[in-house]
């Protein structure tokens, strides 16, 4: 199937920095990727949808600030979490579909951010 | 409101049986669903689809049933093996991109 890599998989940072999560499709292109969160025995909660080429679109109760969503190619999206609380703390998801209209959504492996 | 329900958070079969997990939904627009399966730590790692159109979907060990005028779908897994161990969640989609994702059951197979 198709390869969705995410990168960290896990990164520690102190409280007030800023932490990027890159998203990377490696053998398709996306013209559409989307971010989840989750917490702790709690399912995936969308938290953007990521365009290519333009502004990406957040979930009700999602700071757009907080969260910087930027998708500069159809193979590329990074999620910035700026001036990270400990409560930011969480395991981050990507997924991307096929810009040939495969319905299938693949994912990367995720990232475990922790904020100290 | 939770438009896509789980409600059995885990399930615990014996190896070479069958697990059976169930999925419900309120929004008459989904037309495409989904199971994925997950490790901890890991994204999930899709399974199984079916379109609103289809009634059963099999692939290999893996069968998905849908009941539309239920709003109910469910996943069969036959036989069982203790490699399933893991959480399954049950997505649904309709008009637009977005999954919908329920809660997850964990599913336990044991030896």
């Amino acid at each position: 199937g198709a390869v969705v890599s995410q990168h960290p998989s896990w990164v520690i940072c102190k409280s007030g920095t800023s932490v990027k999560i890159e998203c990377r499709s490696l053998d398709f292109q996306a013209t559409t990727m989307f971010w989840y969160r989750q917490f702790p025995k709690q399912s995936l909660m969308l938290m953007a949808t990521s365009n290519e080429g333009s502004k990406a679109t957040y979930e009700q109760g999602v700071e757009k600030d907080k969260f910087l969503i930027n998708h500069a190619s159809l193979t590329l999206s990074t999620l910035t979490v700026t001036s990270a609380h400990p409560e930011d703390s969480s395991f981050y998801i990507c997924s991307a579909r096929d810009a040939r209209g495969f319905t299938e959504a693949f994912f990367g492996q995720g990232t475990r951010l922790t904020v100290v | 409101d939770q438009q896509v329900k789980q409600n059995s958070p885990s399930l615990s079969v014996q190896e070479g049986r069958i697990s059976i997990l169930n999925c419900d939904y309120t929004n008459s627009m989904f037309d495409y669903f989904l199971w994925y399966k997950k490790y901890p730590a890991e994204g999930p790692t899709f399974l199984i689809s079916i379109s609103s159109i289809k009634d059963k979907n099999e692939d290999g060990r893996f069968t998905v049933f849908l009941n539309k005028s239920a709003k109910h779908l469910s996943l069969h897994i036959v036989p069982s093996q203790p490699g399933d161990s893991a959480v399954y969640f049950c997505a649904a989609e309709g008009g637009s991109e977005k999954l919908v994702f329920g809660k997850g059951t964990k599913l336990t197979v044991n030896p």
